[in-house]
């Protein structure tokens, strides 16, 4: 397996709602990251965990929450949203533990905040 | 500090021709550079990446990117597009120490037929 993987595709949330996003991978990459990326703009680093352990929350407000069960899988726990967080998350998984290396991106799950 | 820019953030080329997407970093070590490249509602695939052993750097796809120290440049060539390159490619940036990764804006290339 050789992919990153998540779901779901799509998710419409209300202001009010909890919802979860998944990312996995099966490649034995040792951290993975999860990015913001708005229309028409880049990726915005969120989160990086290597060896299951947080090593970066480029200060990411506590209404995202991130968990790493395992090695290879990761979750973004979303709670009160607002409608700007509308936006493409990624994740993403990397082979070593350092931010130097490549990135294997999965292809986003589109969030809409209503 | 550290950054990345991308000249010309819309490119059009007819198919066939040269492409060229220019990158400049500033960063005052040598840093680790990348291209990736996003097309349509996808996540974002590496193109290429720099990481001090050659300068001329060969991907995937056909694209080279050449390391120039001197122009603090890492810009991204193809002799000759096609039509599937249509997509939006970003230049990204890393120190080999610390924990800072940095996109560019990103480049929107189309392909004329």
């Amino acid at each position: 397996d050789t992919e990153v993987t998540q779901t779901p595709k799509h998710l419409v949330m209300g202001m009010t709602n909890k919802k979860s996003l998944k990312c996995e991978q099966h490649m034995g990459h040792r951290a993975m990251y999860w990015y913001k990326q708005k229309a028409k703009k880049p990726p915005e680093l969120m989160f990086v965990y290597s060896y299951e352990k947080l090593s970066i929350n480029e200060s990411v407000p506590s209404r995202f929450s991130p968990e790493c069960p395992n090695s290879s899988l990761l979750n973004l726990h979303l709670h009160a949203l607002q409608p700007e967080d509308s936006a493409l998350y990624l994740c993403a998984s990397s082979p070593g533990a350092t931010i130097q290396e490549t990135q294997y991106f999965g292809p986003g799950t589109r969030l809409l905040v209503l | 500090a550290q950054s990345v820019t991308q000249l010309g953030s819309h490119v059009s080329v007819s198919e066939g021709a040269l492409v060229l997407l220019r990158c400049n970093y500033s960063s005052s070590v040598p840093p680790y550079l990348f291209w990736y490249v996003q097309y349509p509602n996808q996540g974002l695939q590496l193109l290429l990446k720099y990481t001090s052993a050659a300068t001329l750097v060969k991907g995937i796809n056909g694209f080279e990117a050449e390391f120039k120290k001197s122009e603090t440049s890492f810009h991204l060539t193809k002799p000759s597009a096609h039509m599937s390159d249509a997509a939006e490619y970003f230049c990204a940036v890393s120190l080999n120490t610390g924990n800072q990764f940095y996109f560019g804006t990103g480049t929107s290339l189309t392909v004329i037929p």
